[in-house]
């Protein structure tokens, strides 16, 4: 069953601390993309990639970092850095122009 | 910057109805434009794309590109409760990620 898993589905964080959201798909797309969302926005771009061992910032990557060590798996470290990072982060792999999405996770700073 | 703009809504229709979503991007070298359907507090998913000047029609979906006007139009007939969601529109100008508006949000009236 073909898709994109993003994992947990909710993650607290306490103030000071790094956490790790995973984002793992098996479509065999090349390109894979974190988006941040907050409440009545729209989707905006933190980091992506194109390629393995290769990646990009996107309008929003202060606080985040990435790694693309294999195809299938893109996942996203929100650092303490992250002032405000209680938000529904999206990952996303491309086919061509086409976005397909995860099913999301939502941080919460407790 | 390229913007992508959209009425935030609440657009609101009677059952039946035609919902008429509009989007306007500001990059006239965009080539490749695309409707999400995102329910709240789930992931957004791809509805229409469309790549050339004129309609694209997919059930009672209706995709309307005007390139000279940069204008981008989403249809959707026979309108249900189930269509209430927030739609984004997404263009993309090549060698650059996509591009998401902030979503207009949809209620059909029962």
């Amino acid at each position: 069953d073909g898709g994109i898993t993003q994992s947990p589905k909710y993650l607290f964080r306490k103030e000071g601390q790094n956490v790790t959201l995973s984002c793992e798909q098996n479509l065999n797309h090349d390109a894979m993309y974190w988006y941040r969302q907050d409440p009545g926005q729209g989707l905006r771009l933190i980091y992506y990639s194109q390629i393995v061992n290769d990646f990009q910032k996107g309008d929003i990557a202060e606080g985040y970092s990435v790694s693309r060590e294999k195809k299938e798996s893109f996942p996203l470290t929100v650092t303490s850095a992250q002032k405000n990072p209680t938000a529904f982060y999206l990952c996303a792999s491309h086919r061509g122009f086409e976005a397909f999405f995860g099913q999301g996770t939502r941080l919460t700073v407790v | 910057q390229k913007e992508v703009e959209q009425n935030s809504g609440p657009l609101s229709v009677p059952e039946g109805a035609i919902a008429s979503l509009n989007c306007t991007y500001s990059d006239r070298v965009s080539q490749s434009f695309f409707w999400y359907r995102q329910y709240s507090g789930k992931s957004p998913e791809l509805i229409m794309s469309i790549y050339s000047n004129g309609d694209k029609e997919d059930g009672r979906f209706t995709a309307q590109l005007n390139k000279a006007s940069q204008y981008v139009s989403l249809l959707i007939r026979d309108s249900q409760p189930s269509d209430s969601a927030t739609y984004l529109c997404a263009v993309y100008s090549g060698n650059t990620p996509l591009v998401f508006g902030k979503g207009t949000r949809l209620s059909v009236i029962a």
